[in-house]
């Protein structure tokens, strides 16, 4: 059974501060994904990642970046966080080819103050 | 531009009644779509996908229905349950490139007894 944890559940951080997101995949997925759900706007991609240490923006990678050391793990980073990156941060993995479903974590509610 | 629209934001039905989500898509490049449901506070868990070589994909209670002309699909769901009670997103794949999803901003479907 596919599983995607992330870092935390819940976290507050204050303007400007540098926001650290972990998310760990244990299926050995090549492809992992972050992305950002929003009353109304759906799920938008932030940035993705096919391989270790390589990444691709996705629709909103502004005032995001990440990083992968790891096959198992992709980090977000919000390098100065702002109350408009207050929202619910979902990461997901998948594999290449095949069905092409993303597997999601439970996600991390972020609120900026 | 949005290339995934789900344009009901709510659904209501009866128990044991059927559920009729929509989905309709601009991109003639995508070729695989997926459902996903997602309750509160939760990652999206993957629902059922179809390929955009098939008409139709049944699992369960739920059958996915592709009409490529209209570039329109819909999620049945019968019977309608109390927990079926969630958001749900429709998500395609572009035929080239890499396995990105693109989403549509979801509905809320809410099944009473």
């Amino acid at each position: 059974d596919v599983k995607v944890t992330q870092s935390s559940r819940y976290l507050v951080k204050r303007t400007g501060e540098k926001v650290f997101l972990e998310c760990v995949q244990d299926m050995d997925h090549e492809n992992m994904f972050w992305y950002r759900q929003d009353p109304g706007l759906g799920l938008r991609l932030i940035y993705f990642s096919y391989d270790v240490k390589m990444k691709e923006k996705g629709d909103i990678p502004e005032g995001y970046s990440v990083s992968r050391e790891k096959k198992e793990r992709f980090s977000l980073i919000l390098e100065s966080a702002s109350t408009n990156q207050t929202s619910m941060y979902l990461c997901a993995s998948s594999a290449v080819g095949g069905r092409y479903e993303q597997y999601f974590g439970p996600g991390t509610r972020l609120t900026v103050t | 531009d949005q290339q995934v629209k789900q344009n009901s934001p709510s659904l209501s039905v009866q128990e044991g009644r059927i559920s009729i989500l929509n989905c309709d898509y601009t991109n003639s490049m995508f070729d695989y779509f997926l459902w996903y449901k997602k309750y509160p506070a939760e990652g999206p868990t993957f629902l059922i996908s179809i390929s955009s070589i098939k008409d139709k994909n049944e699992d369960g209670r739920f059958t996915v229905f592709l009409n490529k002309s209209a570039k329109h699909l819909s999620l049945h769901i019968v019977p309608s349950q109390p927990g079926d009670s969630a958001v749900y997103f429709c998500a395609a794949k572009k035929y080239s490139g890499y396995s990105t999803l693109t989403f549509g901003k979801g509905t809320m479907l809410l099944v009473s007894p």
